[in-house]
C-alpha cells in the first residue's frame, strides 16, 4: 500500500478557509467512509480532528469540516486563526485486514 | 482522563531489536471496546502505522514492517508493547502508542473505527552505533 497523497504545503491570511485534499485510491479512500485528519503542532503529538470522513470529536471546532469524493478526501479550515498553523495528516481505511491504515505524507499550513 | 505514557531505551544499536512499552492509565486496556497501536514519525517526516493489537492478543500489522514487528499486550500491567528487529537508520523516529475505539461488534470480537483518538507523547528511538 502507498501513502495517501497531500500537497506540502498550504497558505492562507487569518479569517480565510483553506482546503487540504487527500488523494489515494479505489482500494482506499475511495472504497470506505473511514477518513480520518490529525493536526500536529511541532514537538507535540498529533490530535485527532475528523474521523469518519466528516465527523468531528468533542471539543473540535467546528471551523474544521471534512468531506469526501470519489477518491479524493478533503478538510477544510473556515475562519482562519494563527493557532491553526500546524502539519496535517490524513488517514484512511486501507482495506485487506481487519485493521490495516495508510497516513497521508501531511501537509504544512501557514497562517500568513 | 485516559493517559498513554511511552518508554523504552532512546538508541538502539543497528541489526538489534528496539523495544518500547506504551503504559494506560485512566482506562482499562482490557476493555472490548479499543484497539491498541504504534505510530511511528521518522524526523522531518510523515506518520507511519506500524500495527495494533486487540485486548484478546489479535495482532494486525503494516505489510511493509510485518516480518520485523511483534506487538503483545499484558493486561495484567495495563500495557502493550513493540518489538521492531533487524533495525536500521531508517528506523530512527519519534513512535507513539495510540487508541482506537471499536464500534461494531458480532461473535465477541468488536471491529475498528480505523481512527486514533488518544495519543502519547512519543518517544524519540536513535538507531546508531
Amino acid at each position: 500500500q502507498s501513502a495517501l497523497t497531500q500537497p506540502a504545503s498550504v497558505s492562507g491570511s487569518p479569517g480565510q478557509s483553506i482546503t487540504i485534499s487527500c488523494t489515494g485510491t479505489s482500494s482506499d479512500v475511495g472504497s470506505y467512509n473511514l477518513v480520518s485528519w490529525y493536526q500536529q503542532h511541532p514537538g507535540k503529538a498529533p490530535k485527532l480532528m475528523i474521523y469518519e470522513v466528516s465527523k468531528r470529536p468533542s471539543g473540535v471546532s467546528n471551523r474544521f469540516s471534512g468531506s469526501k469524493s470519489g477518491n479524493t478526501a478533503s478538510l477544510t479550515i473556515s475562519g482562519l486563526q494563527a493557532e491553526d498553523e500546524a502539519d496535517y495528516y490524513c488517514c484512511s481505511y486501507a482495506g485487506s485486514s481487519t485493521f490495516n491504515v495508510v497516513f497521508g505524507g501531511g501537509t504544512k499550513l501557514t497562517v500568513l | 482522563q485516559l493517559q498513554l505514557q511511552e518508554s523504552g531505551p532512546g538508541l538502539v544499536k543497528p541489526s538489534e531489536t528496539l523495544s518500547l512499552t506504551c503504559t494506560v492509565s485512566g482506562g482499562s486496556i482490557s476493555s472490548s471496546s479499543y484497539y491498541w497501536g504504534w505510530i511511528r514519525q521518522p524526523p522531518g517526516k510523515g506518520l507511519e502505522w506500524i500495527g495494533s493489537i486487540y485486548y484478546s492478543g489479535s495482532t494486525y500489522y503494516n505489510p511493509s514492517l510485518k516480518s520485523r514487528v511483534t506487538i503483545s499486550v499484558d493486561t495484567s500491567k495495563n500495557q502493550f508493547s513493540l518489538k521492531l528487529s533487524s533495525v536500521t537508520a531508517a528506523d530512527t523516529a519519534v513512535y507513539y502508542c495510540a487508541r482506537s475505539e471499536s464500534g461494531y461488534c458480532t461473535g465477541g470480537v468488536c471491529y475498528p473505527l480505523y481512527y486514533f483518538d488518544y495519543w502519547g507523547q512519543g518517544t524519540l528511538v536513535t538507531v546508531s552505533s
